[in-house]
């Protein structure tokens, strides 16, 4: 029932850079601003980036996103082993009147 | 700094409801909605829906609309999100979110804890 499509994995060798996909639509992506979650096992998800492509204080810059149409992608640069997680792209939806999330991405540091 | 505390782990019955609070400190209260989402085990995050705590006014997805209710105690910076009617599929934790204001509507930034609620007969 998500509305933004990940692709379900990815991954890379320490020292790599991955890219995570987020496709939506004109309601959602199309509109308005991407955020990325990043969420360890059995905690709750933390911002990553807000507004398309902003860091919060502490978010190392090896983290960016970008936003182009209705894509989003989050690309994570310098793959260290503590990155190995679950990544959610997210943004409100016009036409539901509300906040849909990503189907969620693992990240795999090989 | 932020802060969002979570009440704890529940379990009940098919049928029955359950309801979870979610203390906020380290800001003003007011100024920001929350927004409650869930994680079923394994499976990836829902919005239910948020709430503007200054108004108290209330927006749910569909899925949910009829069975989920979400108030707030100013008084305590306390929000709180009923769901009734539950079923086996309603297990999972539920999160409480603070949400900002962002392009569109509002977006989680700060999350609690979860509260796992467990339905089984």
């Amino acid at each position: 029932q998500s509305v933004l499509t990940q692709p379900p994995s990815a991954s890379g060798t320490p020292g790599q850079r991955v890219t995570i996909s987020c496709s939506g639509s004109s309601s959602n992506i199309g509109s308005n601003t991407v955020n990325w979650y990043q969420q360890l096992p059995g905690t709750a998800p933390k911002l990553l980036i807000y507004s398309n492509n902003q860091r919060p204080s502490g978010v190392p810059d090896r983290f960016s996103g970008s936003k182009s149409g209705t894509s989003a992608s989050l690309a994570i640069s310098g793959l260290q082993s503590e990155d190995e997680t679950d990544y959610y792209c997210a943004a409100w939806d016009d036409s539901l009147s509300g906040y849909v999330f990503g189907t969620g991405t693992k990240v795999t540091v090989l | 700094q932020v802060q969002l505390v979570q009440s704890g782990a529940e379990v009940k019955k098919p049928g029955a409801s359950v309801n979870i609070s979610c203390k906020a400190s380290g800001y003003t209260f007011t100024i920001y909605y929350m927004h409650w989402v869930r994680q079923a085990p394994g499976q990836g995050l829902e919005w239910l829906g948020i709430i503007n705590s200054s108004s108290g006014s209330t927006n749910h997805a569909q899925k949910f609309q009829g069975r989920v209710t979400m108030t707030r105690d100013t008084s305590t910076s306390t929000v709180y999100m009923e769901l009734n009617s539950l079923r086996s599929d309603d297990t999972a934790v539920y999160f409480c979110a603070r949400g900002l204001y962002c392009s569109g509507g509002s977006c989680p930034d700060y999350w609690g804890q979860g509260t796992l609620v467990t339905v089984s007969s």
